[in-house]
């Protein structure tokens, strides 16, 4: 059974930095691209990056760009992302997905929250 | 903000067809696959439409996408009162260089 796992999120005061994981199993997951979407309070999907299955490709949202790093571990069948310069429109409920002809399969998501 | 125009809100009742229109453009819709999801209340999206017209397994054949130009639809036809959800449409933006989601459409079975 596949599932996706995120941990991390939490509540972090503006300009402050936070490290989400995302901890894969029931599938090889060396060989799906990954990618994080996020969704703020009450609003919609807004898709934040991506990485190919070998890391060689990763894209960015320009929201996000220069400020957070996509990065995954196949030895760990992980996913990461490090979010640094976090503003109060960061907050958001951040779930990472398989990348397979869409998105075929979520995690339960984990809560950002960026406030003082 | 979000770069594909959904209407806000859908419905019918029990056993109607519901059509949702997804509008984009040519560096979006009129180039690449869309892509829906469903999002029940207080969980993860689910992929309901992939390659613009294809349903993964275990998905309702009420279910159904199409797409003319930079323009996009999912139909629910035989609505049902589990079908009560947000519904999204995605799809990858060559300009952007990035995927882009649609407004969303809560739909709403009366």
């Amino acid at each position: 059974e596949v599932q996706l796992v995120e941990s991390g999120g939490g509540l972090v005061k503006p300009g402050g930095s936070l490290r989400l994981s995302c901890a894969a199993s029931g599938f090889t997951f060396s060989s799906y691209d990954m990618s994080w979407v996020r969704q703020a309070p009450g609003k919609g999907l807004e898709w934040v990056s991506s990485i190919s299955s070998s890391g060689s490709y990763i894209y960015y949202a320009d929201s996000v760009k220069g400020r957070f790093t996509i990065s995954r571990d196949s030895a760990k069948n992980s996913l990461y992302l490090h979010m640094n310069g976090l503003r109060a429109e960061d907050t958001a409920v951040y779930y990472c997905a398989r990348d397979y002809s869409g998105y075929d399969f979520w995690g339960q998501g984990t809560l950002v929250t960026v406030s003082s | 903000q979000s770069v594909l125009t959904q209407p806000p809100s859908a419905s019918g009742t029990p056993g109607q067809r519901v059509t949702i229109s997804c509008s984009g453009s040519s560096s979006n819709i009129g180039s690449n696959y869309v892509y829906w999801y469903q999002q029940l209340p207080g969980t993860a999206p689910k992929l309901l439409i992939y390659g613009t017209n294809q349903r993964p397994s275990g998905v309702p054949d009420r279910f159904s996408g199409s797409k003319s130009g930079s323009s996009a639809s999912l139909a629910i036809s035989g609505l049902q009162s589990e079908d009560e959800a947000d519904y999204y449409c995605a799809a990858w933006d060559d300009s952007l260089n990035g995927l882009v989601f649609g407004t969303g459409t809560k739909v709403t079975v009366l």
